[in-house]
């Protein structure tokens, strides 16, 4: 069965620094990969995902992924950290293309210092 | 892109009675959607996959008969929780995918408070 970990229950960034946050799954075959982010009261939004080739996943708002099979990682960066990404993130682990019954992380509590 | 709706935003109801929420696409024909619940500072727990015109499928510990999907068409799916009670109270998120798509896109979710 796949699984997903996010080990950073909350994490807090002065504006302006940079962000890591941190992703690690299980699953036996090729995995499919995605994190989304969600507002308070809000649905989610998918940042970016990974399927296959470039290991270095570009997403919006200027966040990128790393994928890292030997480490089962897939770890989101952004270089400068704004006051609105403060939300909560969850990084998901799917079991095809299809990105249905995808399992996701306990999620990530970002806040933002200013 | 791709817009998924869901109403109501917010419920509240007496403990018996049932609530239904809508899940529509409004952009895309959806062959299958799926209903989540998520617990305060929790993750979403996948509660049933629903298919276009057949019955939907139900992960284990989701009583079918307690949540009640329906997907009559490409572009609406239904939940109702019937005889609510105060623990089913929680936040209830649709997502929609469409054969074409690899990504799935959320509504944004209906807050159930049971009294």
């Amino acid at each position: 069965a796949q699984s997903v970990t996010q080990p950073d229950i909350h994490i807090t960034v002065s504006e302006g620094a940079s962000l890591e946050l941190r992703c690690n799954y299980s699953y036996g075959a090729t995995p499919y990969l995605f994190w989304y982010v969600q507002s308070p009261g809000q649905g989610l939004q998918l940042l970016l995902k990974y399927f296959s080739g470039d290991t270095l996943v570009q997403g919006i708002k200027g966040f990128e992924a790393e994928f890292k099979r030997s480490q089962s990682s897939f770890n989101l960066r952004k270089p400068s950290v704004h006051w609105s990404d403060a939300a909560e993130y969850f990084c998901a682990v799917g079991a095809g293309t299809n990105a249905g019954k995808s399992t996701f992380g306990d999620g990530t509590t970002l806040t933002v210092k200013p | 892109g791709a817009v998924v709706s869901q109403h109501p935003s917010w419920v509240i109801c007496k403990s018996g009675t049932s609530v239904k929420i809508e899940c529509r696409s409004l952009d895309f024909q959806a062959t299958t959607m799926f209903w989540y619940r998520q617990f305060p500072k929790q993750s979403l727990m996948l509660m049933a996959t629903s298919n276009e015109g057949s019955k939907a499928t139900y992960e284990q510990g989701v009583e079918k008969d307690k949540f009640l999907i329906n997907h009559a068409s490409l572009t609406l799916s239904t939940l109702t929780v019937t005889s609510a009670h105060p623990e089913d109270s929680s936040f209830y998120i649709c997502s929609a995918i469409s054969g074409g798509l690899t990504e799935q896109y959320f509504g944004p979710g209906t807050r159930l408070t049971v009294t």
